[in-house]
């Protein structure tokens, strides 16, 4: 079936500007995670969605950063204002039934703020 | 808690192995491995639950000693394919988030 999906692939804005990156995950998945990968670094925790529970948002480094999923699928993630430190990759992650499984990763959005 | 791991970066020839570990000051309900080829997205490896147990996958190995909140990745008899960056994630018994550590990096040179 089909993986992780994200949109779009690369994102030029200039400083200042809103951003919006969306992550398709896998049907059934319940559980999904939004990361940010700066070169050469590892995987920062955001965001993670568990089914109807209230989100775990102790990761979002600022509040221009936030982030939504719609019907328990597609998610959102909103970078307001961006600043060049935002530059990164952000990936998606979705699981079956939460951080307890594996996690099916997204090919990553790549976003450079000038 | 971020999980800590060692050594950051390892060099090896073909065939040579490898340990790569893994270490949080919380006690942990799990822990997996990940690895991320340059410019791909991480791929999972492996789950290990408290309980000590420990999986292979290929020639691709690990362990979990739960009362050390430790788990260390075994590399066998290495391929050039394993190059990569591998993260350890953890799950402590008192959250339900995976926290992924800074990563190693190995490379195997032919």
């Amino acid at each position: 079936g089909a993986g992780v999906s994200q949109s779009p692939s690369n994102k030029v804005t200039e400083k200042g500007k809103d951003v919006e990156l969306r992550c398709d995950p896998i049907s059934g998945h319940t559980a999904l995670y939004w990361y940010r990968q700066s070169l050469g670094q590892g995987l920062e925790f955001l965001i993670y969605f568990q089914g109807n529970s209230a989100p775990d948002k102790s990761g979002l480094p600022s509040d221009r950063f936030s982030a939504e999923r719609t019907g328990g699928s597609v998610s959102t993630l909103t970078i307001q204002r961006t600043q060049q430190e935002d530059s990164a990759v952000y990936l998606c992650a979705s699981s079956f039934r939460g951080s307890y499984n594996e996690q099916f990763f997204g090919p990553g959005t790549r976003l450079t703020v000038l | 808690q971020q999980p800590v791991q060692s050594p950051q970066a390892v060099i090896l020839r073909e065939g040579e192995d490898a340990v790569i570990n893994c270490s949080s000051s919380k006690a942990l309900y799990s822990v997996h491995w990940y690895r991320q080829k340059h410019g791909e997205a991480p791929v999972f490896l492996m789950i290990l639950l408290k309980g000590g147990e420990q999986k292979g996958h290929e020639k691709i190995s690990a362990s979990f000693n739960e009362k050390k909140q430790q788990s260390s990745l075994y590399l066998t008899a290495s391929q050039l394919s394993y190059s990569g960056t591998y993260f350890c994630g953890t799950v402590e018994t008192s959250g339900s988030r995976l926290t992924f550590g800074e990563g190693t990096q190995l490379t195997v040179n032919p």
